[in-house]
């Protein structure tokens, strides 16, 4: 089984330029997520989704939007990226907000110029 | 400041040495999670305690929830170079509640 999948794996941006994070699951999981990783400051929640049609906001949510079309798909959206958005970012999945454990993408690196 | 500190951010020990990971709050927490993260992969559960008191054992590795479900450790018993990563701790404050995470711990287990 595929479990989550990322796409890109890197990313090199400039300023203001805007670019979207793609993240896809085949476990039928209700609940996803986005989460960014900074040295030291372990996971981060940007946004969840709890099912298709239904998304909110992490602890730091601002220059992201995100959506929820399909079960399987929750892209990530940077609309005009800024350096303080230069890290690691992941995608997570369960069948419960988290509960019995997330499972986690591979992940993109994204610099910010 | 975190809801969950880690303690110590960096770990380097000998094959065969043993080596306990801390992760602590003043909240309580309904669940605590760890997961090992290797480099370039995302983190990977390992296991979820929910009572206090809990212990749990996955080969070599011993978790344990305190008493009052706001900590917990991580044992590892003659740890093996493959045992090397980022281990994270992550608690969940209720049912459908969201995770929160620690800074992590890095364990770097030399041959």
């Amino acid at each position: 089984n595929a479990g989550v999948t990322q796409t890109p794996k890197f990313q090199v941006l400039k300023t203001g330029q805007s670019m979207t994070l793609q993240c896809a699951q085949d476990m039928n999981h209700e609940y996803m997520s986005w989460y960014r990783q900074d040295p030291g400051m372990g996971l981060r929640l940007i946004h969840y989704s709890v099912g298709a049609g239904i998304t909110d906001q992490g602890e730091v949510p601002n220059g992201y939007n995100v959506s929820r079309s399909t079960t399987e798909d929750f892209p990530l959206r940077l609309l005009s990226a800024a350096p303080s958005q230069t890290s690691v970012y992941f995608c997570a999945s369960s069948y419960s907000m988290g509960e019995g454990g997330l499972f986690f993408g591979s992940g993109t690196q994204l610099s910010v110029l | 400041t975190q809801l969950l500190e880690q303690s110590p951010q960096f770990l380097s020990i000998q094959e065969g040495e043993n080596l306990t990971v801390y992760c602590n709050s003043s909240s309580v927490f309904s669940s605590l999670q760890w997961y090992r993260q290797e480099p370039g992969e995302g983190p990977v559960l390992l296991v979820t305690v929910v009572t206090g008191g809990e212990v749990k054992k996955l080969k070599r590795l011993t978790f344990q929830f305190g008493d009052a479900r706001k900590d917990s450790s991580l044992h590892i018993t003659a740890a093996q170079p493959g045992d090397t990563g980022l281990y994270l701790c992550a608690g969940g404050k209720a049912a459908g509640n969201k995770l929160t995470f620690g800074g992590g711990t890095r364990v770097l287990v030399k041959p």
